[in-house]
């Protein structure tokens, strides 16, 4: 157990729909990161959030959106939401942004 | 760019067989670091091992091993005695910043009993 919870575990919805995933760090984690996992695109990065403020973008669509809260858990929307976006979703967080990422266990996603 | 190729991309062995996965990285920093990760069936991923730069020391930890060459670009991680249970996906990953982690296509490691 990396101590990273991610809520909820499995997800399925609609084309068209919107969605939030939210994730709570290790405690005492500061920088919260959001992955993509999918068969055809491997694991990518969407986005970093540091003590509440956007620190890095990756390949995360406009569709997306995400934030920390003072409390330091992350939540990432998605909209209108397509059959592409079928996924797992992990969020990781490290202590500081040059630590290592500690993975959450996922939310798998199925749009159909 | 920061680049990670994973060459094999299965592997399947005969438990307690020595396996070792290949990763190649690309990078114009002097300063970045090398991860692996394990992903088992059960789809969480497991940190393992961060390198820097720096520090081209081999690690040992039980049976698992990495080799980390500069001069190649290369990490490779062996496991030795390999168990059933090492049956997963097995990431390396680089980041120069700590910002944006890049990730191997993965090599799915099959160890048979």
């Amino acid at each position: 157990d990396s101590g990273v919870t991610q809520t909820p575990k499995h997800l399925i919805t609609a084309t068209g729909q919107r969605v939030t995933l939210r994730c709570s760090p290790r405690s005492g984690d500061l920088s919260v990161y959001w992955y993509q996992q999918s068969l055809d695109q491997g694991l990518q990065f969407l986005i970093q959030y540091y003590n509440g403020e956007e620190r890095a973008k990756g390949n995360i669509l406009e569709r997306f959106s995400a934030q920390q809260f003072p409390d330091l858990h992350s939540e990432l929307n998605l909209s209108s939401l397509e059959l592409g976006d079928s996924a797992l979703y992990f969020c990781a967080s490290s202590l500081r942004v040059q630590e290592t990422q500690y993975f959450g266990p996922g939310t798998r996603l199925l749009v159909l | 760019a920061q680049k990670v190729t994973q060459a094999q991309t299965e592997i399947s062995v005969v438990e307690k067989e020595d396996v070792t996965l290949d990763c190649v990285y690309e990078t114009r920093d002097t300063t970045y670091y090398l991860f692996w990760y394990k992903q088992p069936p059960s789809g969480e991923l497991v940190f393992l091992i961060r390198r820097n730069s720096f520090d081209e020391q081999n690690e040992i930890s039980g049976r698992y091993s990495w080799n980390f060459q500069k001069s190649t670009s290369s990490f490779n991680f062996t496991i030795t005695a390999s168990q059933v249970v090492d049956s997963a996906v097995y990431f390396c990953a680089l980041s120069e910043a700590f910002r944006d982690m890049r990730f191997g296509a993965g090599t799915r490691l099959t160890v048979k009993p």
